[in-house]
């Protein structure tokens, strides 16, 4: 059964924190998105990596980094977290194009 | 850019009625499509895709969707929901028409079900 995971499902931090959120996915996927949810906007993208140390900006990439030194994991950082990246953080993996994504469970992160 | 629309942002049905969720995309070539459900507090699970072929698609947990291409539409149905089913839908179309690894999705549609 195919499976992505996600560090931590509840994280709260407090602003001007580094924050890593992490990925693994078992799929041998080249491709590993990480998205954020928040209410009446859907998801919206913040980086994408389509293959080991590559990685291509979303629509939302300000204030995220993203590392991606093995083919199952990618990191989101969030180098000084603040009070607007409270959210729910989503991980995806997909193989090649036109292909669905799959999803990890979720980290809802809260910055205080 | 490819794009979809859900037009309902919240819709509430009775226990063992008929379903429809609305999803409407722009794209320029034929289209891939998606449906997503995700439950309170996790992630989203895929119901069904279309890809090509025959328009009506059935999916997991008793969910079909049709493709209709001189509507672009690609609306979910279920004949009779179970209070199970209350959650969040979303579609989802690929960004561009040339190769694309990414997906743009709808904004949801949050399904509510009454006994």
């Amino acid at each position: 059964d195919v499976k992505v995971t996600q560090s931590s499902r509840y994280l709260v931090k407090r602003t001007g924190e580094k924050v890593f959120l992490e990925c693994v996915q078992d799929m041998d996927h080249e491709n590993m998105f990480w998205y954020r949810q928040d209410p009446g906007l859907g998801l919206r993208l913040i980086y994408f990596s389509y293959d080991v140390k590559m990685k291509e900006k979303g629509d939302i990439p300000e204030g995220y980094s993203v590392s991606r030194e093995k083919k199952e994991r990618f990191s989101l950082i969030l180098e000084s977290a603040s009070t607007n990246q409270t959210s729910m953080y989503l991980c995806a993996s997909s193989r090649g194009v036109y292909n669905e994504q799959f999803f990890g469970p979720g980290t809802r992160l809260t910055v205080l | 850019a490819q794009s979809v629309t859900q037009p309902d942002i919240h819709i509430t049905v009775s226990e063992g009625a008929s379903l429809e969720l609305r999803c409407n995309y722009s794209y320029g070539a034929t289209p891939y499509l998606f449906w997503y459900v995700q439950s309170p507090g996790q992630g989203l699970q895929l119901l069904l895709k279309y890809f090509s072929g025959d328009t009506l698609v059935q999916g997991i947990k008793g969910f079909e969707a049709e493709f209709k291409r001189s509507q672009s539409s690609f609306n979910l149905r279920k004949p009779s929901v179970h209070w199970s089913d209350a959650a969040e839908y979303f579609c989802a179309v690929p960004i561009s028409n040339f190769g694309n690894e990414k997906l743009t999705f709808g904004t949801g549609t949050r399904l509510t079900i009454i006994p």
